[in-house]
């Protein structure tokens, strides 16, 4: 059973590019959350996706975007990069529930794309 | 709003003892998730232990366990038996209903032998 799986793994661009990170849920998971974790800092919600929607955002501007697939791979694409967007990605899938008990609403991570913005 | 606070920025503890690292949150909620999550020096963020606000019962997963004190908002993670391998930055983390994650600062732990 494969888990989360991120790609790709390091990427470096310069300012006011744009790059698109990618995303494949665990097996049997309908839900993927991005997050932003810049260097010694905690991560921070970027949005999350579910049923092909953005169905929360962070406090991030609209040049963060992304997109969820049929199949429930996703898409993290940040426009006009700058030296500030220069952090770890990180997706997270889970099951798209509220439940009390069972774990459902654990949400796994990959290992990440670390973006770099020169 | 959510937020998490971990005061301790760096943490260290000699193999084969014991270890607590602390974590305070806030809420408005009455239904909400806590977590404590591990990243070591390969990124990849795994989860350490869970724990339901509406339970009283502390959460324990093999060595690590949670002391869960909900009416003064404090949520600190026990690892006992230390081990090498536990040598990682180690993220408190909060849930409420829709299922977003909101991360503390995070405790790096090193482990000596």
């Amino acid at each position: 059973d494969a888990g989360v799986t991120q790609s790709p793994t390091h990427l470096i661009k310069t300012r006011g590019q744009q790059v698109t990170l990618r995303c494949s849920p665990k097996s049997g998971h309908d839900t993927v959350s991005w997050y932003q974790q810049a260097l010694g800092q905690g991560p921070q919600f970027i949005f999350q996706y579910y049923e092909e929607e953005e169905r929360q955002r962070g406090n991030f501007p609209d040049r963060f975007s992304g997109h969820q697939f049929p199949n429930y791979s996703s898409e993290l694409n940040v426009n006009a990069l700058l030296l500030g967007d220069s952090a770890l990605y990180l997706c997270a899938s889970s099951l798209n529930i509220w439940e009390a008990s069972g774990g459902k609403n654990i949400q796994y991570f990959g290992a990440g794309t670390r973006l770099s913005v020169l | 709003a959510q937020t998490v606070t971990q005061s301790q920025p760096e943490m260290s503890v000699q193999e084969a003892e014991t270890v607590t690292l602390s974590c305070t949150y806030d809420t408005s909620e009455s239904n909400y998730y806590l977590f404590w999550y591990k990243q070591p020096p390969s990124r990849q963020m795994i989860l350490v232990i869970r724990q339901e606000a509406y339970k009283q019962q502390n959460a324990t997963e093999n060595r690590f366990s949670v002391n869960f004190q909900k009416a003064a908002k404090s949520f600190s993670l026990k690892i006992s038996d230390s081990q090498l391998g536990d040598t990682a930055m180690y993220f408190c983390a909060s849930m409420e209903y829709g299922n977003k994650l909101v991360f503390g600062a995070g405790t790096i732990l090193r482990v000596k032998s």
